[in-house]
């Protein structure tokens, strides 16, 4: 079955670039989708198609997907972005999450 | 507004059957799919499996295929996520959330909780 991996931890300071990323084969021929779920919440749709955002999430969330590899960037990390995050991505028409990184801002 | 409104926590034995309920409201409910997915306490996202409410297709996860059934009634807005037999490992929060097939889960109802214990 197709696997999706991440780091299980990401640190970054305030107002500093976060960046987490999802390994998975030839991801980069998928589209991948991240969501951020707070403690106690329903995950939020953040980034879709890759590097698309809903409507209602901040710029400083971008996203980008080639190769192997996607990676989720959230620039000027402010402390509400603290939160666990998960890629997705279809493969064969199913769903298939990440393992999943909780970002800390210290 | 597009919701999706979840039924409420369920405690059951080992062995016992269960139904939840997603029903959405806010936008056509056939136009798009309803995604089941697990969240087991402490621990991340599992993808279980989805429905066409508009033909009730149903494609699951290899890991939940033959342990649960989902079904839809588009006349009443509202996806189902069902087991015959509870198993203790089973106890965990389920959400729903719609999509357009293979884009991304844009709204996600408030959560199921499960606990299965004797």
């Amino acid at each position: 079955s197709y696997e999706l991996t991440q780091p299980p931890s990401v640190s970054v300071s305030p107002g500093q670039t976060a960046s987490i990323t999802c390994s998975g084969d030839k991801l980069g021929d998928k589209f991948v989708c991240w969501y951020q779920q707070k403690p106690g919440q329903s995950p939020v749709l953040v980034i879709y198609q890759d590097s698309k955002r809903p409507s209602g999430i901040p710029d400083r969330f971008s996203g980008s997907n080639s190769g192997n590899t996607a990676t989720l960037t959230i620039s000027g990390t402010q402390a509400m972005d603290e939160a666990d995050y998960y890629c997705q991505a279809w493969d064969s028409s199913q769903g298939v999450f990440g393992t999943g990184t909780k970002v800390t801002v210290l | 507004e597009v919701q999706l409104v979840q039924s409420g926590a369920e405690v059951k034995k080992p062995g016992e059957s269960l139904r939840i309920s997603c029903k959405g409201s806010g936008y056509k409910f056939s136009d798009y799919w309803i995604s089941w997915v697990r969240q087991m306490p402490g621990k991340g996202l599992e993808w279980m499996g989805k429905i066409d409410p508009s033909d009730s297709y149903t494609n699951y996860s290899p890991s939940f295929q033959g342990h649960l059934t989902i079904s839809a009634d588009k006349s009443i807005s509202t996806a189902y996520l069902q087991w015959s037999s509870l198993k203790a490992s089973d106890t965990s929060m389920y959400y729903c959330a719609r999509h357009e097939n293979t884009l991304g889960l844009d709204y996600w109802g408030q959560g199921t909780l499960v606990t299965v214990s004797s």
